[in-house]
């Protein structure tokens, strides 16, 4: 049973414009979420995060949105750049406020940006 | 800085060898977890330890062992091969429980035949 889906195995989005790729989960205990990105033969990259008592996260050109009451999450690339050709993977934690037992990762989302 | 170093980048094994993948950090990190990543699926925790000598089984632990005798090091052993662990495997440190911006390594690729 997956509790962090990303429904979307791949994007494709012209360079310059918004990306938008989503990601839901099903486990109410769920309170901190966070985005990393993945290029080919390397290991992911902490990108951004938000916790469950915010509904909004920026930063540069990246902005997470939370959507509590559907269970819901956005990351927003604004303007998308070729360098954000990438593999996205949501996660999330029951554990904002400590413990080390590790995330739940979704499948990831292949963003693809066009020259 | 080298951050997390994995070793070895590749590896084919033969059904019922055993191996051990290494895992290295140079930052002080006090937490290190092991992860594995099937085709098309997320990554999926093995075991994770919170400092040096403590380790603890995470979602998917069958088949496998960790040691952490040292801040550094957190090697992760597997017994006797076999195909369901053809995967990509992947180190990851953090240094305050709670932080889960953690720093990857860049995997070790896995093949059992």
């Amino acid at each position: 049973d997956q509790q962090v889906k990303q429904n979307s195995p791949s994007l494709s989005v012209q360079e310059g414009r918004i990306s938008i790729l989503n990601c839901d989960y099903t486990n109410s205990m769920f309170d901190y979420f966070l985005w990393y990105k993945k290029y080919p033969a390397e290991g992911p990259t902490f990108l951004i995060s938000i916790s469950s008592i915010k509904d909004k996260n920026e930063d540069g050109r990246f902005t997470v949105f939370l959507n509590k009451s559907a269970k819901h999450l956005s990351l927003h690339i604004v303007p998308s750049q070729p360098g954000d050709s990438a593999v996205y993977f949501c996660a999330a934690s029951e554990h904002s406020g400590g413990g080390a037992d590790g995330l739940t990762f979704g499948k990831g989302t292949h963003l693809i940006i066009q020259p | 800085n080298a951050g997390v170093t994995q070793t070895p980048k590749f590896r084919i094994l033969k059904i019922g060898q055993s191996m051990t993948l290494q895992c290295t950090q140079d930052m002080n990190h006090n937490y290190m977890y092991w992860y594995r990543q099937d085709p098309g699926m997320g990554l999926k925790l093995i075991y994770y330890s919170v400092g040096a000598g403590i380790t603890d089984k995470g979602e998917v632990p069958n088949g496998y062992n960790v040691s952490r005798s040292t801040t550094e090091d957190f090697p992760l052993r597997l017994e006797l091969a076999a195909p369901s662990q053809t995967s990509v495997y992947f180190c990851a440190s953090s240094f305050v429980e709670g932080n889960y911006g953690y720093t990857f390594g860049s995997g070790t690729r896995l093949t059992v035949v």
